[in-house]
C-alpha cells in the first residue's frame, strides 16, 4: 500500500526556517516525482514546489521561489521541504503529493498532511 | 502562470441530482487537466485525470469532459457522500494551478 507521511510542522517564527518531511513507503519511492502542495485555512489548494524522480529538476510557485527548497534523498524515502524567511502568508496544512509515471499521473497519492502556523 | 477558474463557486443540490462544475484554463492546456475532491478536513483525493480518465475506485457517476481551455466535472445522481469541495487542476505547465474550488452541498 502506497504511504506517504509528513512530519516536522508546527509553530515556526515570522523570518525564521523550518523543515518538513515526507516518508513514502509501498512503492519504489526514487522513480517517481514528488511535489509539495499546501492549504492554508479556508483557502484553495496551492501547488507549492515539485521535483523529478532523479532530483535534477526543481520546480517553485512564485510565492515561494528564493525561500523554500525542495529536495529528496532516496536513501531515506524522504522529500524535503526547507522553508526559509517565513511569513504569515505560509501558514497552511503542507502535503506531499505523489505524481504516478506518465505525463498524466499527477497527485496520485496524498500525505495526512502537516500544520504549519507561522506567528510572529 | 496559468490562470484557472470554476464556475459555479458553490452549488446546492437534490440527492438524484446531475451536477455540472466548469473549469476554465486561461490558455490552451491540451488536456492537462485533473480533478480532486476535498471532503471538510480531508486529504484531497484525485478523481480523474487526463480531463476524463476515471481514478480506480471512483465511482463511474463522476465523468469528465473537455480540452484546451474549456472542461466540466459532471456529477450524475448526486449521492451524500458527494458533498465536498471539487477542484481543478491544470499540470501543462510550471507553475501547476488549481482552480478555486466548487462547494457541492445538499438542498
Amino acid at each position: 500500500e502506497v504511504q506517504l507521511l509528513e512530519s516536522g510542522g508546527g509553530l515556526g517564527l515570522r523570518g525564521g526556517p523550518l523543515r518538513l518531511s515526507c516518508v513514502g513507503s509501498g512503492f519504489l519511492f526514487r522513480n517517481y516525482p514528488m511535489n509539495w502542495v499546501r492549504q492554508a485555512p479556508g483557502k484553495r489548494l496551492e501547488w507549492v514546489s515539485a521535483i523529478s524522480y532523479i532530483g535534477g529538476d526543481t520546480y517553485y510557485a512564485d510565492s515561494v521561489k528564493g525561500r523554500f527548497t525542495i529536495s529528496r534523498d532516496d536513501s531515506r524515502n524522504t522529500l524535503y521541504l526547507h522553508m526559509n524567511n517565513l511569513s504569515a502568508e505560509d501558514t497552511a496544512v503542507y502535503y506531499c503529493a505523489r505524481n504516478d509515471h506518465g505525463d498524466y499521473g499527477v497527485f496520485d497519492y496524498w500525505g495526512p498532511g502537516t500544520l504549519v502556523p507561522v506567528s510572529s | 502562470d496559468i490562470q484557472m477558474t470554476q464556475s459555479p463557486s458553490a452549488v446546492s443540490a437534490s440527492v438524484g441530482d446531475t451536477v455540472t462544475i466548469a473549469c476554465r484554463a486561461s490558455e490552451d492546456i491540451n488536456t492537462f487537466l485533473a480533478w480532486f475532491q476535498q471532503k471538510p478536513g480531508k486529504v484531497p483525493k484525485r478523481l480523474i485525470y487526463a480531463t476524463y480518465r476515471l481514478q480506480d475506485g471512483v465511482p463511474s457517476r463522476f465523468s469528465g469532459s473537455g480540452s484546451g481551455t474549456e472542461f466540466t466535472l459532471t456529477i450524475t445522481s448526486l449521492q451524500p457522500e458527494d458533498l465536498a469541495t471539487y477542484y481543478c487542476l491544470q499540470h501543462r505547465h510550471y507553475p501547476f494551478t488549481f482552480g478555486p474550488g466548487t462547494k457541492v452541498d445538499l438542498k
